[in-house]
């Protein structure tokens, strides 16, 4: 699975648009992008995927650049409550040809989402 | 309502004890798994299993034993030859017959040994 790199942590005013970037330069053809978050002391939570388009749905939406070299994770109205780590992850998908094995989850970028 | 239950929240035990971790769902899925969780880490995969009576070792399956009798259930024993067992344990479940591939977490069981 290819390597993705984030910041860190990051804040943001609440009602505001969080923008979380990821950088996944040795991304190969056929590896989809991953986001997840963990709310503190739960279990992750899948949030959206994409190959190459960008991509939405009713948690956020995932802009991934024409070389496909970095992607961002947009949440559009930040609240409260998606204060979290949020985990960017690379891999084939088993549907494509990947394997069933685990997800490589590295430190994340803990979002603070200020009142 | 479908998901996966971990229990319990909260383990304590005391060193040199094996202790099970147990995690069931009801989403149907083929696929399990276990990680492990340090403070302030991402989590590393233990275990997994694609399939009833199969599963293969993760990153760190040293001191860690699983079994997968049945589709539902996947439990994760941790052993005394486990040399840091305190740790956040979250285990998953998933399907390959969609593309999105997403992971379905349970809520987690917060282990601590002493």
């Amino acid at each position: 699975d290819a390597k993705t790199t984030q910041p860190p942590s990051m804040d943001c005013a609440e009602g505001r648009a969080a923008n979380l970037p990821c950088n996944h330069s040795t991304i190969s053809g056929n590896e989809y992008v991953y986001w997840y978050r963990q709310i503190h002391s739960q279990g992750p939570q899948y949030i959206i995927h994409g190959l190459k388009n960008n991509e939405t749905n009713e948690m956020a939406s995932l802009i991934i650049t024409e070389d496909r070299k970095s992607s961002t994770l947009i949440l559009p109205h930040a609240t409260l409550r998606d204060t979290a780590v949020y985990y960017c992850i690379v891999r084939v998908p088993p549907y494509s040809g990947g394997g069933a094995d685990g997800l490589t989850f590295g430190k994340g970028t803990h979002l603070i989402i200020q009142p | 309502d479908g998901g996966i239950t971990q229990s319990p929240k909260y383990l304590f035990r005391k060193e040199g004890q094996n202790v099970t971790l147990s995690c069931e769902q009801n989403l149907n899925h083929d696929a399990m798994y276990w990680y492990r969780q340090d403070p302030g880490q991402g989590l590393r995969l233990i275990y997994y299993s694609q399939i009833v009576n199969d599963f293969q070792k993760g990153d760190i399956a040293e001191g860690y034993s699983v079994s997968r009798e049945k589709k539902e259930s996947f439990p994760l024993t941790v052993t005394s030859a486990q040399k840091n067992p305190t740790a956040f344990y979250l285990c998953a479940s998933s399907t390959s017959r969609t593309e999105a591939y997403e992971q379905y977490f349970g809520p987690g069981t917060r282990l601590t040994v002493t």
